[in-house]
């Protein structure tokens, strides 16, 4: 079973929508999630973290988790062109606070 | 936010070679780490390089084949050591932040003939 598990798209969603990214990790104890977004033949940038369960707001993404459900997302509202790209979720594992697994990434398109 | 730079950007090796990428952060940092991401893949980690110690290497990658260097808590040094073509990939270096992010540095694009 993989430890960090996204849908890998593409996700095609029109200009100016809403865009929903999932993510589901297998470790209970995990304690650190983060969002980043890997423009095609750049290095991932890290756009959300998030810690607790809730909601987390940042101009025009949302992080949501929810560790009972282990469960983490990432909202994009009034999505442009320029958010096309692969978002990658990770996830500490195995309680090791400083390494993070990798899911496989899922790709966003915005179409005009 | 790290500041992270890495050499060379990219490089064409023949087989049997070995090639040794640098990476520089902008600031002092306790953890550095190292990934490799093939086309269209994600991130697999390498090892984890700290200052003063040991790497600590992931299942399926060994210190023959990938010595790292940590000399100090700017700077670390990866290796890939007779190379052959299974070894063409993305290599990424990252540092840890506070919180247990990390910032990636622009990689290196290794291509091995």
């Amino acid at each position: 079973q993989k430890e960090v598990e996204q849908n890998s798209g593409p996700l095609s969603v029109p200009e100016g929508a809403i865009a929903s990214l999932n993510c589901t990790y297998s470790d209970r104890v995990s304690q650190s999630f983060f969002w980043y977004r890997q423009y095609s033949g750049k290095s991932p940038e890290l756009i959300m973290s998030i810690y607790s369960n809730g909601d987390k707001e940042d101009g025009r993404f949302t992080a949501q988790l929810n560790k009972a459900s282990q469960y983490v997302s990432l909202l994009i509202r009034d999505s442009q062109p320029s958010d096309s790209a692969t978002y990658l979720c990770a996830v500490n594992i195995d309680g090791t606070a400083s390494k993070l697994t990798f899911g496989t990434g899922t790709r966003l398109q915005v179409t005009l | 936010s790290a500041v992270i730079s890495q050499k060379p950007s990219r490089d064409i090796c023949q087989r049997g070679t070995s090639l040794t990428i640098q990476c520089q952060v902008d600031s002092q940092v306790t953890m550095m780490f190292w990934y490799r991401q093939q086309p269209g893949q994600s991130l697999t980690l390498i090892a984890t390089a700290n200052q003063g110690s040991e790497a600590t290497y992931e299942s399926g990658f060994v210190i023959d084949k990938f010595p790292i260097s940590r000399p100090n808590l700017t700077f670390s040094t990866l290796t890939v050591s007779n190379m052959s073509p299974e070894d063409s990939s993305i290599y990424l270096c990252s540092a840890g932040g506070e919180r247990y992010e990390q910032y990636f540095g622009p990689g290196t694009r290794l291509t091995v003939t």
